[in-house]
């Protein structure tokens, strides 16, 4: 089955700096990765997705990439605010079973002032 | 804004209770999960659902899991006999179509004591 991989497990950064989370997965039939930010004591929110037809989206501050050959994605966060401050996964899916999403172990993001 | 609603918030119980979780999906969304997440650990799939039937389910989800829609509007997780590794959170999660986008409830919080 497929397994996802997140690092780094902690991110401490400067408000305005950029942060990057990389995921890795192993099931090259993944075609859905999904990004999603969890709040303390609040329920995961998609912010950003990507499928495996398209290598880069960008939504604002927000961009996903994508490496299909080397089964790695990644999240970049730029000029990072105190509200990005959360626990942010990363998951991955086939269409053909939607939903079943593996998610990665989750980074704690902490944008200081 | 549409939402998943989870009841209840937090549940405690003793190890061989049996404990049913709720959920009320977003109105007219038709695929159901349930996912959990131990605490410190990765969110997990449990059980996918349409059309009064499970679609996949994962190891996690034996015999001691079941889930059910009694109605229109509920979509039920039952624990038969409870033990001390099932305590998690337990997040129920909607979507419209088949690679829509999964909305996720606020979880609910099982301790088994």
């Amino acid at each position: 089955g497929e397994n996802v991989e997140q690092h780094p497990s902690t991110l401490s950064v400067q408000e305005g700096d950029s942060a990057v989370i990389k995921c890795t997965y192993s099931d090259s039939a993944s075609n859905y990765f999904p990004w999603y930010k969890q709040e303390l004591g609040k329920r995961p929110q998609l912010i950003i997705d990507i499928r495996s037809n398209v290598g880069e989206k960008k939504d604002q501050r927000i961009a996903v990439t994508l490496n299909k050959t080397a089964k790695h994605f990644s999240l970049h966060i730029t000029e990072t605010q105190p509200e990005d401050s959360a626990v942010y996964f990363c998951a991955a899916s086939s269409t053909d079973s939607w939903g079943k999403f593996q998610f990665g172990a989750g980074t704690q993001v902490v944008v200081t002032p | 804004e549409p939402e998943v609603t989870q009841t209840p918030s937090h549940q405690v119980t003793q190890m061989g209770q049996e404990v049913i979780l709720r959920c009320v999906p977003i109105s007219n969304h038709l695929y159901f999960y349930w996912y959990r997440q131990i605490l410190g650990q990765k969110v997990e799939f449990l059980v996918s659902f349409y059309n009064n039937e499970i679609s996949e389910k994962s190891e996690i989800f034996d015999d001691q899991f079941s889930v059910e829609r009694p109605d229109g509007s509920n979509f039920t997780l039952k624990i038969r006999s409870t033990k001390l590794e099932d305590s998690a959170m337990y997040f129920c999660a909607s979507t419209g179509f088949l690679t829509g986008e999964l909305f996720f409830g606020e979880g609910s919080r099982l301790t088994v004591l």
